[in-house]
């Protein structure tokens, strides 16, 4: 089955400029996290969306914000861009219900967003 | 507040075996997952521990004792390719996923 998926792959944006990144999920699940990763840094969680729902929110300001569709597909957007928001953007999708079980996320490959 | 305490960078010899430890303080507790990043890569699901023990997936192993809010990551026969960061990653109430910083494992020949 075809992997998450995330577009782009690579993106310049200019300071002060907004931007929006894609995650498609693996069919059938329906959680979608984004994920903030910076050289040599963990992952920061941004945010997790369920049903279209957002189910959890990370310490991130408001110029992050997020959404999810009916069919589970999610885009992350990021207004008045700052050279400290050049990361590597994941998302992570689930098959997770209402019960943990012996489950894991499935990663995109990532945006890598460079901010000039 | 919620963490994970886990090295920031371990080193082992190829063929030998290495342990990764992950302590956690979290607000409630369902489980604790491991994950491999190989650098400009994805992190990539290895195991899940819901109930104490290990549990065993080829060469990597993972363990649990929720008594003592800890676990590790056990790899063994270790190769080259195994040479990336080890996440550990704690599933907790009101479906939150707390992550550790991160383990680098460098692999000599």
């Amino acid at each position: 089955k075809a992997g998450v998926t995330q577009t782009p792959r690579y993106l310049i944006k200019t300071r002060g400029q907004q931007v929006t990144l894609s995650c498609s999920p693996i069919s059938g699940h329906r959680s979608v996290s984004w994920y903030q990763q910076t050289p040599g840094q963990g992952l920061q969680f941004l945010f997790e969306y369920f049903s279209e729902t957002q189910r959890n929110k990370g310490n991130f300001p408001g110029r992050f914000s997020g959404r999810q569709f009916s069919n589970s597909r999610s885009e992350m957007n990021v207004s008045t861009l700052e050279l400290g928001d050049s990361a590597l953007y994941l998302c992570a999708s689930s098959s997770l219900g209402e019960l943990p079980a012996n489950y894991g996320y499935t990663f995109g490959s990532g945006t890598r967003l460079t901010v000039v | 507040g919620q963490s994970l305490e886990q090295p920031s960078e371990v080193t082992a010899v190829e063929g030998a075996i290495v342990q990764i430890n992950c302590t956690y303080q979290t607000s409630g507790f369902y489980g604790l997952s491991w994950y491999q990043q190989h650098d400009g890569g994805a992190p990539t699901f290895l195991s899940y521990n819901a109930l104490d023990g290990l549990e065993e997936t080829g060469r990597f192993s993972s363990f649990l004792s929720r008594s003592d809010s800890y676990g590790y990551l056990l790899l063994q026969e270790l190769q080259m390719k195994d040479s990336a960061s080890y996440f550990c990653a704690v599933y907790t109430t009101g479906y939150q996923l707390i992550w550790g910083a991160g383990t680098k494992l460098i692999i000599k020949p």
